[in-house]
C-alpha cells in the first residue's frame, strides 16, 4: 500500500531534550516535506527536500534540522525542544514538487513541557 | 513570498445547501490551486485541484473556479452532506518557489 509513515503518533517530552521524529514514504517520491499545524494558523511548512542530500528552509525553520541520507526517510529532529514546539507535525511527500499532490502522513502530536 | 487568504474561517450550513470558500492570493505567477480536506483526527488529503489554463473543474458535487485575473479562487460544494464536515484548506505555492503556501482554513459544519 502507498503511504507515508511518522513514528512516533504522540510524544511528550520536557524542555531540551532533543527528540527525532521519524518520516518514510513508499512511493519513491523525490520532494518530501515537514509542516506544523497550529490552530487558527494552518499548515506551515518547516523544511523541504527536493531530492537526497537537498534540503531547503520552510516559512518555519527556526528550531529544527532535518536530513534527506536516502530517498524514503526525512527525519525531523528538535535538538533543544521548547513549549512554542508543541504542535501537530505532518510529513509529506510529492512526486516531484510543490506543484503537485501532497501525500500526507498520519501526524505526530507533540506536548513540550 | 506568497500570501494566501481564505475565507470565511468557519462555514455552518443545512444539509443539502451548498457551501463556497474562497482563497485569494498574491503572487501572479502562482499556477497550481489545490484543496485539502482534513477530517477531525485526519491527515490532509486532496479533494480536488485546478492549475491556471483552465477557469473551472468538477468531480461530483465539488468544483473548483479560478478567476486568474482577480486572483482567487474558490471551492464549491453542491448537495453538502454530514460527511463533508471538515476542516478545508487552499494552497497557492508561488510560482517561483518550492514552499506550498496553505490557507489558514475553513471548517465547514453541515447540520443533518
Amino acid at each position: 500500500e502507498a503511504q507515508v509513515t511518522q513514528n512516533p503518533r504522540y510524544l511528550i517530552t520536557v524542555t531540551g531534550k532533543k527528540l527525532t521524529v521519524t518520516c518514510s514514504q513508499n512511493m519513491n517520491h523525490e520532494y518530501m516535506s515537514w509542516y506544523r499545524q497550529d490552530p487558527g494558523l494552518g499548515l506551515r511548512q518547516i523544511y523541504y527536500s527536493m531530492n537526497v542530500e537537498v534540503t531547503d528552509k520552510g516559512d518555519v525553520p527556526e528550531g529544527y534540522k532535518v536530513s534527506r541520507k536516502e530517498k524514503r526517510n526525512f527525519p525531523l529532529i528538535l535538538e533543544s525542544p521548547s513549549p512554542n514546539q508543541t504542535s501537530l507535525y505532518f510529513c509529506a511527500s510529492s512526486i516531484s514538487g510543490n506543484k503537485e499532490t501532497q501525500y500526507f502522513g498520519p501526524g505526530t502530536r507533540l506536548l513540550v513541557l | 513570498g506568497e500570501n494566501v487568504e481564505q475565507h470565511p474561517s468557519t462555514l455552518s450550513v443545512q444539509e443539502g445547501d451548498s457551501a463556497v470558500i474562497k482563497c485569494t492570493y498574491s503572487d501572479s505567477a502562482s499556477n497550481y490551486f489545490p484543496w485539502y480536506k482534513q477530517e477531525l483526527g485526519k491527515r490532509p488529503q486532496l479533494i480536488i485541484d485546478i492549475r491556471s489554463n483552465v477557469g473551472e473543474k468538477k468531480d461530483q458535487r465539488i468544483a473548483v473556479t479560478l478567476n486568474k485575473t482577480a486572483k482567487h479562487f474558490s471551492l464549491h460544494i453542491t448537495e453538502t452532506q454530514p460527511e463533508d464536515s471538515a476542516v478545508y484548506f487552499c494552497a497557492a505555492p508561488a510560482g517561483g518557489s518550492y514552499i506550498p503556501t496553505f490557507g489558514r482554513g475553513t471548517s465547514l459544519i453541515v447540520h443533518p
